[in-house]
């Protein structure tokens, strides 16, 4: 069974521009969540999807937002990118909680996202 | 609020020893889950272990234990006989059932394990 896909795995931006960072969550998973683990801070929560909807967001600007699509696939873009938003953007993805007893994500091997 | 806290920022041992890893958290709620990952160099998050807040036996799988204490809010993790391969980032995490269905995770431990 492939696991949750990342791509790409590297990116280098220029600040200002935007970056698109795409997932593909592991077959039969409808929940895919986005991290951002930047340098000394830790995973931090930023969106969650499930079944084409976004079900919850963290304290990030709007600038940060993303999509999923019918296959469950997810983008996530920023948007006039800023030196700091340079992190590790992690996706992961579950079976929407109510219908798995072994609730838990499995994570994708993540995007470097690097802004200059 | 919900809140995990890992003291320990960084952690080395020699090879062969025991280390405990702590995590502390806070939830208002009484339904919750506890996690450990683990992130090697690679960057992927390699899930351990999920506890409920209704099971508070101690657990064992291999090298790995874990004890859990809900009277000191308190999910630790003990890796006995370490290994060079065990060095990585450890994270502890929550989510809380009702409330939220994000996991929120601890900063994180680095552990080096020195041959």
């Amino acid at each position: 069974e492939a696991g949750v896909t990342q791509s790409p795995t590297h990116l280098i931006k220029t600040r200002g521009q935007q970056a698109t960072l795409r997932c593909s969550p592991i077959s039969g998973h409808t929940s895919v969540y986005w991290y951002q683990q930047a340098l000394g801070l830790g995973l931090q929560f930023l969106l969650w999807y499930d079944e084409g909807e976004e079900r919850n967001r963290g304290n990030f600007p709007p600038r940060f937002s993303g999509r999923q699509f019918p296959n469950y696939s997810s983008e996530l873009n920023v948007n006039a990118l800023e030196l700091e938003d340079s992190a590790l953007y992690l996706c992961a993805s579950s079976l929407e909680r109510n219908r798995t007893p072994n609730y838990g994500y499995t994570f994708g091997s993540g995007t470097r996202l690097t802004v200059v | 609020a919900q809140k995990v806290t890992q003291a320990q920022t960084e952690i080395s041992v020699v090879e062969k020893e025991d280390v405990t890893l702590d995590c502390v958290y806070e939830t208002r709620d009484t339904t919750y889950y506890l996690f450990w990952y683990k992130q090697p160099p690679s960057g992927e998050l390699v899930f351990l272990i999920r506890r409920n807040s209704f099971d508070e036996q101690n657990e064992i799988s291999g090298r790995y234990s874990w004890n859990f204490q809900k009277s000191t809010s308190s999910f630790n993790f003990t890796i006995t006989a370490s290994q060079v391969v065990d060095s990585a980032v450890y994270f502890c995490a929550l989510s809380e059932v009702v409330r939220d269905d994000k996991i929120i995770f601890g900063k994180g431990t680095r552990l080096h394990i020195l041959p």
